[in-house]
């Protein structure tokens, strides 16, 4: 079965701060991994997403995740955050072999102060 | 293009009632999946639909039950509503015919369950 843990339920950070936020995975095979961002009362909105190749992936709004397949990880990083950037965030795995299914991670809440 | 599309946004209920909620997928996509998100939790899979059929199922009970038309529209009906139904119901719509991988997700509707 797969799943995702995020430690890190909240997460408080200054405006202009870096921002990491963390993801690990449990998938026997080769999974899909995404990030979603959202904002409250909203839908989910798609960051970033890893299939194959380059481990460090490029997103939306200035934000890239690496993955480590040795530590089961797919870390996401903004360098210099902006107050908008205030939102929770899932990352999510997925598979072709279960059609896609996603599993999602309880989220991680950040607040941006000035 | 517009996006994917859910009715109504808010919906309030009783105890026992039943309850239909809609989903537009996004411009040419096939497929469309149902989750719940309860609240300060991660997004949970109900199940998902392609070519009219349910294709996989997560681990929720038979009042859950779901209807793809062939303009690949869906619905998500739920029957004998409890109260811990209370949730924001996101549906994600993908290609599979496109070996699409990515699901892209509407605003959610939110089920009050009184």
């Amino acid at each position: 079965a797969q799943s995702v843990t995020q430690p890190d339920i909240h997460i408080t950070v200054s405006e202009g701060a870096s921002l990491e936020l963390r993801c690990n995975y449990s998938y026997g095979a080769t999974p899909y991994l995404f990030w979603y961002v959202q904002s409250p009362g909203q839908g989910l909105q798609l960051l970033l997403k890893y299939f194959s190749g380059d481990t460090l992936v490029q997103g939306i709004k200035g934000f890239e995740a690496e993955f480590k397949r040795s530590q089961s990880s797919f870390n996401l990083r903004k360098p210099s955050v902006h107050w908008s950037d205030a939102a929770e965030y899932f990352c999510a795995v997925g598979a072709r072999t279960n059609d896609y299914k996603l599993s999602f991670g309880a989220g991680t809440t950040v607040t941006v102060r000035a | 293009d517009a996006g994917v599309t859910q009715s109504p946004t808010h919906l309030i209920k009783t105890r026992g009632q039943q309850v239909t909620l809609r989903c537009s997928p996004k411009s040419g996509h096939d497929t469309v999946s149902w989750y719940q998100q309860a609240l300060g939790q991660g997004p949970q899979f109900i199940f998902q639909y392609y070519e009219e059929e349910e294709r996989q199922r997560g681990n929720f009970p038979d009042r859950f039950s779901g209807h793809q038309f062939p303009n690949y529209s869906s619905e998500l009906n739920v029957n004998a509503l409890l109260l811990g139904d209370s949730a924001l119901y996101l549906c994600a719509s993908s290609s599979y015919r496109d070996n699409q991988e990515t699901q892209y997700f509407g605003p959610g509707t939110r089920l009050l369950v009184l």
